[in-house]
């Protein structure tokens, strides 16, 4: 069975750090891009960023770069976001997915771990 | 980037057809790399259509993808009860804010 599950969320004031990671099993996780999505307390879906199949490259949404890192180690079947100079409008749940048929066909997400930012 | 417009809501009779649409521009939904997921309250999405018309092994085929120009949509033909939820389209996207970027989201309302 597939699975991801997401972990390191929590309350954090602004201005803070925190490391997400997500879990992988039942797939052959060095395969494929992996991808982190975030949704804000009842708002909409919005893509932060992605690793390719090595780690070689990651690309990212204007709103996060140059503070949040994706990195993945392929011997562990882990994906991590490194998150930091956090502001509040960063307050979200924060999915890992899974790209399977390319071109951000994600189908395969984790439960969410939420990641609060306030003072 | 900003995200691809979807209409607030729409709402049908069980049985009946309802489709979402996801407009964009040709630096987006233009190209065939529009996806669409699927999500209940307080759960993860769940993917339905990929690259425009595809549907993953297990999707009922009563959901169904298309596109005109720069706009995509997703049918539900014989609405059921199960489908009311929340749905998003997702595109590739050549700006330079983001690789990719999701529609503004529709809830669809089963009468």
């Amino acid at each position: 069975e597939v699975r991801l599950v997401e972990s390191g969320g929590g309350l954090v004031q602004p201005g803070g750090s925190l490391r997400l990671s997500c879990e992988a099993s039942g797939f052959t996780f060095r395969n494929y891009w992996m991808t982190w999505v975030r949704q804000a307390p009842g708002k909409g879906l919005e893509w932060v960023g992605h690793i390719r199949e090595d780690g070689s490259d990651q690309y990212y949404v204007d709103s996060v770069k140059g503070r949040f890192t994706i990195s993945r180690d392929n011997s562990k079947n882990s994906l991590c976001l490194q998150m930091n100079s956090l502001r509040v409008e960063d307050t979200a749940v924060y999915y890992c997915a899974r790209d399977y048929y390319g071109w951000g066909s994600h189908d395969q997400w984790g439960q969410g771990t939420l990641v609060t930012v306030s003072s | 980037q900003s995200a691809l417009t979807q209409p607030r809501s729409v709402s049908g009779s069980p049985g009946q057809s309802v489709a979402i649409s996801c407009t964009g521009t040709s630096s987006d939904v233009g190209y065939n790399h529009v996806s669409w997921y699927q999500q209940y309250p307080g759960k993860a999405p769940k993917l339905l259509i990929y690259d425009v018309t595809k549907r993953p092994s297990g999707v009922p085929d009563r959901f169904s993808g298309s596109k005109s120009g720069n706009t995509a949509s997703l049918t539900i033909s014989g609405l059921q009860a199960e489908d009311e939820a929340d749905y998003y389209c997702c595109s590739y996207a050549t700006s330079n804010t983001s690789p990719y970027v999701f529609g503004t989201g529709t809830k669809v309302t089963v009468l």
